[in-house]
């Protein structure tokens, strides 16, 4: 069964708008970790906000900020004013357990920025 | 500044040479990196744990004979594919984690490998 869901293959969105990115998982492990990259077309792997399971609050990272619903399974990316710099593709990931910091990705969402 | 660095950063060799990918930790200590691959328009896909001082742990389906890993210091992991093949290439793309109390994963910049 696949651990990590991002149902959205691609989004438009509107320069300054926001935009959410939806992610859902599925873990049995009370300890878990949810992360949310950003891989521009040049390929490197950019960390934008990270979530733990025990957090009680969501995570806020400048522009970024993570909508975790537990309850739901869900851990949706919302980034705000969008820039023309933020058209990229966008992982969601999870770590499973205290002390195994592997990650499984999800299919990813691309994001184009319109002008 | 980078954290990750990876070397080289892109390279293209004949069917069945070897190809040798560096990964470095340049900010701290790393008992344990990570090797994913991603093909095109795809998502990254484990394909095993490097450790410091003992034997890589491969997932489901990896060769460990034909991708040998040596996590050689705690700074340095390096990747050789062995006999490469042009079903090998693709983007190969190491991780150090960085751990609590922010915890973080910093991904090197990838190596693009194309076997001809």
């Amino acid at each position: 069964a696949q651990k990590i869901t991002q149902t959205q293959p691609g989004m438009f969105v509107q320069e300054k708008e926001a935009v959410t990115l939806d992610c859902t998982y599925d873990t049995s492990d009370p300890s878990y970790g949810l992360f949310w990259y950003k891989q521009p077309s040049s390929g490197e792997m950019i960390f934008l906000i990270y979530q733990g399971s025990y957090d009680q609050q969501n995570a806020t990272e400048g522009r970024y900020s993570l909508n975790f619903q537990k309850a739901r399974k869900s851990a949706n990316l919302v980034i705000s004013a969008s820039q023309l710099g933020d058209s990229a593709m966008y992982f969601c990931a999870m770590r499973e357990g205290r002390n195994d910091y592997k990650l499984s990705f999800g299919a990813g969402t691309t994001v184009t920025v319109r002008a | 500044g980078a954290v990750v660095s990876q070397h080289p950063s892109w390279v293209i060799c004949k069917s069945g040479t070897s190809v040798k990918i560096e990964c470095r930790s340049l900010d701290f200590q790393a008992t344990t990196m990570f090797w994913y691959r991603q093909f095109p328009k795809q998502s990254l896909m484990l394909m095993a744990t490097s450790n410091e001082g003992s034997k890589a742990t491969y997932e489901q389906g990896v060769e460990k004979d034909k991708f040998l890993i040596n996590h050689a210091s705690l700074t340095l992991s390096t990747l050789t594919v062995t006999s490469a093949h042009p079903e090998d290439s693709s983007f190969y793309i190491c991780s150090v984690p960085s751990g609590r109390p922010r915890e973080t994963q910093y991904f090197g910049p990838g190596t693009r490998l194309l076997v001809l």
